[in-house]
């Protein structure tokens, strides 16, 4: 089974600055790495499919990217809203799996 | 407009079964897998396994295989996980989502809003 790593698994950010969230897969995935969003006491919400295409109405600050077999996503500019857990999400061999989570808190 | 509506709460004994139901409304619900993911309590998601609505094949978790089953009736547009054996460690918010992803086109993530299972003596 394919198992991710996300770094960090948390961060504290000051609002406008930049953050960027690494996923790692323990084998070649290709593209096949999603992006959700989790707000407290929420449903996950897609965010970025297949390492770097952003779903519909996404705010544009959000943006992926993928080296082999580490992928990466960033928010420009964080907002207050952006406060959330972020997973990424292997669909490239079954099972399917999910990282671990990266917590990001706004001050 | 699209929802997605699992049953509610549920608290049951140690060794129990239970089933939680997912209904999908406002699109063609054998159009996508729906996948179920589930998260305890401060913990990360974690996905369980996924059923094609139309075929009624699944493909499972390992961890889940002997005693999670997925099925589906598609006449009322509703999915089911049941799990038995049920032991604290069980205790999670159960998600069911209907998702396609697609690596050209549109892609769809729909989710239910969770059931909270709670396994306690």
């Amino acid at each position: 089974e394919v198992v991710l790593t996300q770094s960090p698994e948390f961060q504290s950010v000051t609002p406008k600055e930049k953050v960027t969230i690494s996923c790692r897969a323990s084998q070649n995935i290709g593209s096949s790495l999603h992006w959700f969003q989790q707000k407290p006491d929420q449903s996950p919400k897609l965010l970025i499919k297949y390492a770097s295409q952003s779903m519909p109405g996404v705010p544009s600050r959000f943006s992926g990217s993928e080296s082999g077999t580490d992928f990466t996503l960033t928010i420009n500019s964080l907002e207050a809203e952006d406060a959330a857990t972020y997973y990424c999400h292997q669909t490239h061999s079954l099972p399917f799996t999910f990282g671990p989570g990266t917590k990001v808190d706004v001050k | 407009q699209v929802q997605v509506v699992q049953s509610g709460a549920e608290v049951k004994k140690p060794g129990a079964s239970v089933r939680v139901s997912c209904k999908a409304s406002g699109y063609t619900f054998t159009d996508y897998y729906v996948h179920w993911v589930r998260q305890a309590p401060g913990q990360g998601l974690e996905w369980m396994g996924r059923i094609n609505p139309d075929s009624g094949n699944t493909n499972y978790a390992h961890k889940f295989q002997e005693r999670f089953t997925m099925t589906r009736d598609t006449s009322i547009s509703t999915a089911y996980m049941e799990l038995s054996g049920l032991t604290p460690d069980d205790t999670a918010v159960y998600f069911c989502a209907s998702m396609a992803l697609w690596l050209d086109g549109e892609s769809v993530d729909y989710w239910g809003q969770g059931t909270l299972v709670t396994v306690s003596s």
